[in-house]
C-alpha cells in the first residue's frame, strides 16, 4: 500500500544534542509537511515543501530545520533540542493540483528530551 | 487568523448512545473542512472533507455536516472501537493546502 513512513517511532535525545527525524512516502505527492503535536494539543504546522520550494511558518523557531533531498524523503532536524521540544512529530503529504486536497499522515515520531 | 475550536474536549458515551461533536471555525475563505480520527500514539487518519454549507457525508456510524460557521460529527449507535480523538481542521483558499487543526474531542465509548 502507498503510504507515509516515519522513522523512528520513538526517539530519545539529550538536552542540546542534535536529532534528525525522517519521513518517506510512496504516494509521489509533491507537498510534504511537518507538524508538531504536544499532548492534548492541536497539531501545529512547522513548515512544508512544495516540490523543492521550502515554506516556513512565521512562528517556527530557528532551532527547527528541514531538508527534502528528493520527492520521496523529508527530514526534520532539531539543532539543539530543549525540554519544550518533546512532542509527537507528524509528517504528512498532499498532492497539489490533483483536485484532492486531503493530507495523508504518517504514524509519527514521539520525541523525548532528557 | 484561521481558528478552529472543538467541543466538548472529552466525551464519554455508553455503547449505542448517539451524540454529536462540534467544530466551530473562522477562516478567511473556506476551501475545505476536514475530519480526522487519531488513535493514541498514531497519526491522524482521514475521515471526511466538506466543501460547502449544507453538505453532508457519511461513513458507517459517522455523519459529518457543515454550516457557514461550524461542522458537526454525528455518531450513531457508537461502539467501543469508535473510541479515539476526533480532529477537525480547516483549509483556506489560496496558497498551500496546509490544515489548521482544533485540539480535538476525545471520545470514549464504554461497552
Amino acid at each position: 500500500d502507498a503510504m507515509v513512513i516515519q522513522n523512528p517511532r520513538y526517539q530519545v535525545t539529550q538536552f542540546g544534542k542534535p536529532v534528525t527525524l525522517s519521513c518517506s512516502q510512496t504516494l509521489n505527492h509533491n507537498v510534504m509537511y511537518w507538524y508538531q503535536q504536544k499532548s492534548s494539543q492541536a497539531p501545529k504546522l512547522l513548515f512544508h515543501y512544495y516540490d523543492k520550494d521550502f515554506n516556513n511558518e512565521a512562528d517556527t523557531p530557528d532551532n527547527f530545520q528541514s531538508r527534502r533531498p528528493n520527492t520521496s524523503f523529508c527530514f526534520l532536524d532539531i539543532r539543539s533540542p530543549g525540554l519544550g521540544d518533546a512532542a509527537m512529530y507528524l509528517c504528512a503529504t498532499s498532492s497539489r493540483g490533483a483536485g484532492d486536497e486531503k493530507l495523508f499522515f504518517g504514524s509519527g515520531t514521539q520525541l523525548s528530551v532528557l | 487568523e484561521d481558528q478552529v475550536t472543538q467541543s466538548p474536549e472529552a466525551l464519554r458515551l455508553q455503547e449505542g448512545e448517539s451524540s454529536s461533536l462540534n467544530c466551530s471555525y473562522t477562516v478567511s475563505g473556506l476551501r475545505g473542512l476536514f475530519w480526522y480520527r487519531q488513535d493514541p500514539g498514531k497519526g491522524p487518519e482521514f475521515l471526511f472533507t466538506l466543501y460547502s454549507a449544507g453538505e453532508e457525508k457519511e461513513k458507517e456510524r459517522l455523519k459529518a455536516t457543515l454550516t457557514k460557521k461550524e461542522s458537526f460529527l454525528h455518531i450513531t449507535a457508537p461502539k467501543p472501537e469508535d473510541s479515539a480523538t476526533y480532529l477537525c481542521a480547516v483549509q483556506a483558499k489560496g496558497g498551500s493546502e496546509k490544515l489548521v487543526f482544533g485540539k480535538g474531542t476525545k471520545l470514549t465509548v464504554n461497552p
